[in-house]
């Protein structure tokens, strides 16, 4: 199946500072979202970005399909900030049938300090 | 804005017993989705759903486990007999139509099970 990496696994900041996650994935793809996990556990939609770029905010995303990664970016980083990214992708099953399973990475364990 | 709701937020229960994790997916998708993920590990698939039937599963959903669409909001993932390795969070999510531009999923809370 598609392989997911994240990296770093771990990062950790000063409020005010800046960072890039990355994700490359071992196949095409058909869908990629990134995901903000939360204290409570839950997995917020951050991006929903198979390509391209994207902006919301202090944070921007973009998608280089035919490089096969995608980048997360936090500016202006905030203690709110801080929990596990993660990346997500739905590979392009060509001339199959696609029935939108996710495979995730591991994960980016982002912490802010004020 | 539509969501994914699930209950209960939280699920403790026995060894050996039954447990039913419920989902309302948003109205007007038509693939539903179970994951899961153990603590500090990363988010795994269990099954996807569609036109009433499992559409694609992962080697995690043995035969303890079922999901059902009882009515028309409604999703549901059954543990039969549960174990001390089902203790994980369960996210619910859904998509309009996979395989084209509407394929973004969207995820429910989570549905933390804890067995005892």
């Amino acid at each position: 199946g598609i392989q997911v990496e994240q990296s770093p696994p771990d990062l950790i900041l000063q409020e005010g500072a800046n960072s890039t996650l990355r994700c490359n994935f071992s196949d095409s793809v058909n869908n990629l979202q990134w995901f903000h996990q939360n204290p409570w556990g839950q997995l917020i939609n951050l991006f929903y970005i198979p390509s391209g770029t994207k902006q919301n905010g202090r944070l921007s995303a973009t998608t280089v399909a035919t490089e096969r990664y995608s980048l997360l970016y936090i500016s202006s980083s905030q203690t709110t900030d801080s929990g596990v990214y993660f990346c997500a992708v739905e590979p392009l099953n060509a001339g199959g049938t696609s029935y939108g399973k996710l495979t995730f990475g591991q994960g980016t364990i982002l912490t802010v300090h004020p | 804005e539509p969501e994914v709701t699930q209950t209960p937020s939280h699920q403790v229960t026995q060894m050996g017993q039954e447990v039913i994790l419920r989902c309302v997916p948003i109205s007007n998708h038509l693939y539903f989705y179970w994951y899961r993920q153990i603590l500090g590990q990363k988010v795994e698939f269990l099954v996807s759903f569609y036109n009433n039937e499992i559409s694609e599963k992962s080697e995690i959903f043995d035969d303890q486990f079922s999901v059902e669409r009882p009515d028309g909001s409604n999703f549901t993932l059954k543990i039969r007999s549960t174990k001390l390795e089902d203790s994980a969070m369960y996210f619910c999510a859904s998509t309009a139509l996979p395989g084209t531009v509407n394929n973004e999923q969207f995820f429910g809370p989570g549905t933390r099970l804890t067995v005892l």
